[in-house]
């Protein structure tokens, strides 16, 4: 089975800086997804970035942005300009066969005024 | 779209009794799941369905763990017995394609 590895559990970043979340993933597969979810303190979980194996170009989405390295089976997360409202729990996902998404253990982002 | 609705948002209930979870899926989405959220184990697929059908339930940890979907625009997650280790919060979400998923808002539930 794939798996998924965030092997920061918290992260603090000052606010206006950049802050870059690390994610790894095992699989034997040349075609999948890859996604980055927001979990806030209401547990609302949200979906920040999404990105296709196939696809050489990092996704970008406003002031988050990935580094794919495909090789290196690597997918981490760059916030520029950090907000308070950034502050949450980042989870790291990779999409196996059927849909079913494979979730990191998570990184708390703490953002300091 | 109101995006997925998932009830009640909080449940506490005795151990030994029965607990029912419901969720709306967004309309037009073919896949439907169930996820287990707790501090020890993180999020876990519990079951999903894809138009209707169950078709991966091999994340339902015990027998006391049942998932219905009886139309696409309804799915059911029961607990019964419920027990004080069931306490987490349990997700719902569904997806058109591999886009990626839109969770419901979850239910927190508290076995005591």
């Amino acid at each position: 089975a794939q798996t998924v590895t965030q092997s920061q559990p918290e992260m603090s970043v000052q606010e206006a800086e950049t802050v870059t979340l690390s994610c790894t993933y095992d699989t034997s597969e040349s075609d999948y997804y890859l996604f980055w979810y927001k979990q806030p303190p209401s547990r609302q979980m949200i979906l920040v970035i999404r990105q296709e194996a196939y696809k050489q170009q990092n996704a970008t989405e406003n002031r988050f942005s990935v580094n794919f390295q495909k090789a290196a089976k690597s997918f981490s997360l760059k916030i520029s300009d950090s907000q308070l409202g950034d502050a949450a729990m980042y989870f790291c996902a990779y999409e196996e066969y059927g849909n079913k998404l494979v979730f990191g253990a998570g990184t708390i982002l703490r953002v300091k005024s | 779209d109101a995006g997925v609705i998932q009830s009640p948002r909080h449940e506490v209930t005795e151990m030994g009794q029965e607990v029912t979870l419901r969720c709306k899926p967004i309309s037009g989405h073919d896949y439907l799941f169930w996820y287990r959220q707790t501090m020890m184990r993180g999020l876990e697929l519990l079951i999903y369905f894809n138009n209707n059908v169950p078709i991966d339930d091999s994340g339902m940890p015990e027998d006391r763990f049942s998932a219905k979907m009886p139309n696409a625009s309804f799915s059911t997650l029961k607990i019964q017995p419920s027990e004080p280790r069931d306490s987490a919060v349990y997700f719902c979400a569904s997806s058109q394609t591999t886009y990626g998923y839109t969770f419901g808002s979850g239910t927190r539930l508290t076995v005591v």
